[in-house]
């Protein structure tokens, strides 16, 4: 079983649409939680963290966070074509400061 | 905020060859960096996390002679492939936390190797 999972996509989504990506994880001692978004052939950019249960909003982008049900979720509203991107999960592990990446989910916005 | 620069961005080397790649934090003290390796559509994949002034960890499965990692200071780590073959062709990404272990993890813009 994969500590971290996503479902790969492609995900595709209208231009002005919410895109909905969701991520589980086995962890359940994990207390932070990263999304990145990473365009092709670059390396991963933060674009939201999260460490506590419900929701945190930054922008276009709310992050959803249930640790009981070990489940962080990323909304991206009014997408735009330039956040066509694969969106890693990522999870620190309750002990150290390794982080464990999902296998990411890729995001087509079409305009 | 923080910076993590990582050079070369791309290199194309002959079989055989030993290639080494940078990773510096410009603007904070990192004891600790992480070297992962990327193939084509498949994620980050942890290789070893590299600590200021003792040996690397690595991750099951890869070996700590063909990838020889060195942490000399606070603000530099390198990882030498050594002897690389046409299989070790990937994207090599370095990251760091700065000297608190505060969040988040800073990636470096990642290297490009492909042997020939």
């Amino acid at each position: 079983q994969k500590e971290v999972e996503q479902n790969s996509g492609p995900l595709s989504v209208p231009e002005g649409a919410i895109a909905s990506l969701n991520c589980t994880y086995s962890d359940r001692g994990s207390q932070s939680f990263f999304w990145y978004r990473q365009y092709s052939g670059k390396s991963p950019e933060l674009i939201m963290s999260i460490y506590s249960n419900g929701d945190k909003e930054d922008g276009r982008f709310t992050a959803q966070l249930n640790k009981a049900s070990q489940y962080v979720s990323l909304l991206i509203r009014d997408s735009q074509p330039s956040d066509s991107a694969t969106y890693l999960c990522a999870v620190k592990q309750a002990a150290g400061n390794k982080l464990t990446f999902g296998g990411g989910t890729r995001v087509l916005v079409k305009p | 905020g923080a910076v993590v620069s990582q050079h070369p961005s791309w290199v194309i080397c002959k079989s055989g060859t030993s290639v080494k790649i940078e990773c510096r934090s410009l603007d904070f003290q990192a004891t600790t960096m992480f070297w992962y390796r990327q193939f084509p559509k498949q994620s980050l994949m942890l290789m070893a996390t590299s600590n200021e002034g003792s040996k690397a960890t690595y991750e099951q499965g890869v070996e700590k002679d063909k990838f020889l990692i060195n942490h000399a200071s606070l603000t530099l780590s390198t990882l030498t492939v050594t002897s690389a073959h046409p299989e070790d062709s990937s994207f090599y990404i370095c990251s760091a936390f700065d000297r608190m272990g505060n969040q988040p993890q800073h990636f470096g813009d990642g290297t490009r190797l492909s042997i020939l």
